[in-house]
């Protein structure tokens, strides 16, 4: 069964760099993913799709301190020099042949 | 600029209807498989159903499938939603999304909140 896992809370300081993980599930180390940000009380946003290779996908306006990248089964999304509207929730999201959408279960970003 | 956004949503009771619509701008939405995700209160997102981009084949989540159904007008630029029989756990904001060419979400909807209560 295709699953995503994060974590779900992380944080980081202001000016700091913070890594995302998304782990994919056993025989699915292959598959791209996709980042999505919601900042409290909106909707959510397309970051970046990552694939297994490193190869990216960035959406319109995203800035460049948003980075992602892969090993194995696992896809991160850093951000640098982190700001206070960094604050939110951030999902990872698949897909597959048969497998229209999955979502990760969200990371909850705290900037201290 | 792409821009999708959500009419229809409010308050109904069990076993009731609604029906959802999706008016998007920006982009040509015959080109595009549109979903539908959800969102309930305090929780994460759950992708609930899509369409293809000519209609012709459409796909849900198990606890959706035979009391919802979704549909599209390509000349309106407008994507459907209809959910009968719905249930106390249907209640979330629901988005409209389009599928960026390769499965993954590109463009959201700033969403509208569905009420099922009695």
């Amino acid at each position: 069964q295709l699953v995503v896992t994060q974590s779900p809370s992380a944080s980081a300081s202001l000016g700091d760099s913070v890594t995302l993980t998304c782990v994919l599930s056993s025989g699915h180390s292959d598959y791209a993913i996709a980042w999505h940000q919601q900042l409290p009380q909106r909707g959510p946003r397309y970051l970046m799709k990552i694939n297994s290779d490193g190869s990216l996908g960035r959406g319109d306006g995203i800035p460049y301190r948003f980075s992602a990248s892969s090993s194995g089964a696992e896809r991160y999304l850093t951000i640098s020099s982190l700001q206070a509207d960094d604050e939110a929730d951030y999902y990872c999201q698949t897909w597959g042949s048969g497998i229209p959408k999955v979502f990760g279960g969200g990371t909850r970003l705290t900037v201290l | 600029e792409v821009r999708l956004e959500e009419f229809g949503g409010g308050w109904v009771q069990p076993g009731g209807s609604l029906r959802l619509s999706c008016k998007t701008s920006g982009f040509q939405i015959w080109g595009y498989w549109i979903s539908w995700v959800r969102q309930a209160p305090g929780k994460g997102l759950e992708w609930v159903a899509n369409i293809r981009d000519d209609g012709g084949r459409q796909e849900y989540v198990d606890s959706v499938r035979g009391r919802f159904s979704i549909s599209r007008d390509n000349s309106k630029n407008s994507v459907f939603l209809q959910m009968s029989d719905l249930r106390t756990d249907d209640t979330a904001v629901y988005y409209c999304v389009r599928d960026g060419r390769g499965g993954y979400l590109d463009a959201w909807g700033q969403g509208t909140l569905v009420t099922v209560s009695s």
